[in-house]
């Protein structure tokens, strides 16, 4: 009930193109979503994050649909850039909690051909 | 933005040494910290949760007298790995969790590449 199911493993999208990355959860306690990018021989940063009061969440090219009957939440990067290639993780919590502690999915290697 | 350092970037050490890990908030205190240990292409596996001034809570599996951890401030919590050995090779990456009115997000340092010989 603690796991955070993350798919595709890998996803290949021409430059321009939309990616979509998705995650499930089970556990409903879960009140917290972030999302981190992550590039090789670094640690991963933040990129957006959701609370389950809003079905969905925009900055910039980053979008998080949310769907709480359904436990699932997922990542649009609309106009994908080269820059974009990285690996993507989401994540939840029960961010009121004492401490937080994030349960990550498996993450998705994305790669932005030109 | 929220700042989170860790220091050395990489250290190689010798098989049976010790090796110390910091990890810093700068622009913020924060209460908890967390450390995790990634493998290649794997996702973070959690080692740890620190919380400042109290005992480190270990995830199941993880040796706490191998695996040291001090959380002496609200903007310090630091990570030895005591009688390194070449299995504990990986890379240790630690978080800190902002306060309440930064929402609580979580931010990572960029991360420790030890190399145990």
């Amino acid at each position: 009930q603690q796991q955070v199911k993350q798919s595709p493993q890998s996803l290949i999208v021409q430059k321009g193109g939309i990616s979509i990355i998705n995650c499930a959860y089970e556990n409903t306690a879960f009140d917290y979503f972030p999302w981190y990018q992550q590039f090789p021989g670094k640690g991963p940063a933040l990129l957006i994050a959701i609370r389950p009061d809003v079905s969905e969440k925009k900055e910039g090219r980053f979008t998080i649909s949310f769907n709480k009957s359904a436990k699932q939440f997922s990542l649009h990067i609309m106009d994908s850039q080269p820059g974009d290639s990285a690996t993507y993780f989401c994540a939840a919590s029960r961010g009121s909690s004492n401490t937080g502690k994030l349960i990550f999915g498996q993450g998705t290697t994305l790669q932005v051909k030109p | 933005g929220a700042v989170v350092s860790q220091h050395p970037s990489w250290v190689i050490c010798k098989s049976g040494t010790s090796v110390k890990i910091e990890c810093r908030s700068l622009d913020f205190q924060a209460t908890t910290m967390f450390w995790y240990r990634q493998f290649p292409k794997q996702s973070l596996m959690l080692m740890a949760t620190s919380n400042e001034g109290s005992k480190a809570t270990y995830e199941q599996g993880v040796e706490k007298d191998k695996f040291l951890i001090n959380h002496a401030s609200l903007t310090l919590s630091t990570l030895t790995v005591t009688s390194a050995h070449p299995e504990d090779s990986s890379f240790y990456i630690c978080s800190a969790r902002a306060p309440r009115g930064w929402g609580y997000e979580q931010y990572f340092g960029p991360g420790t590449r030890l190399t145990v010989t």
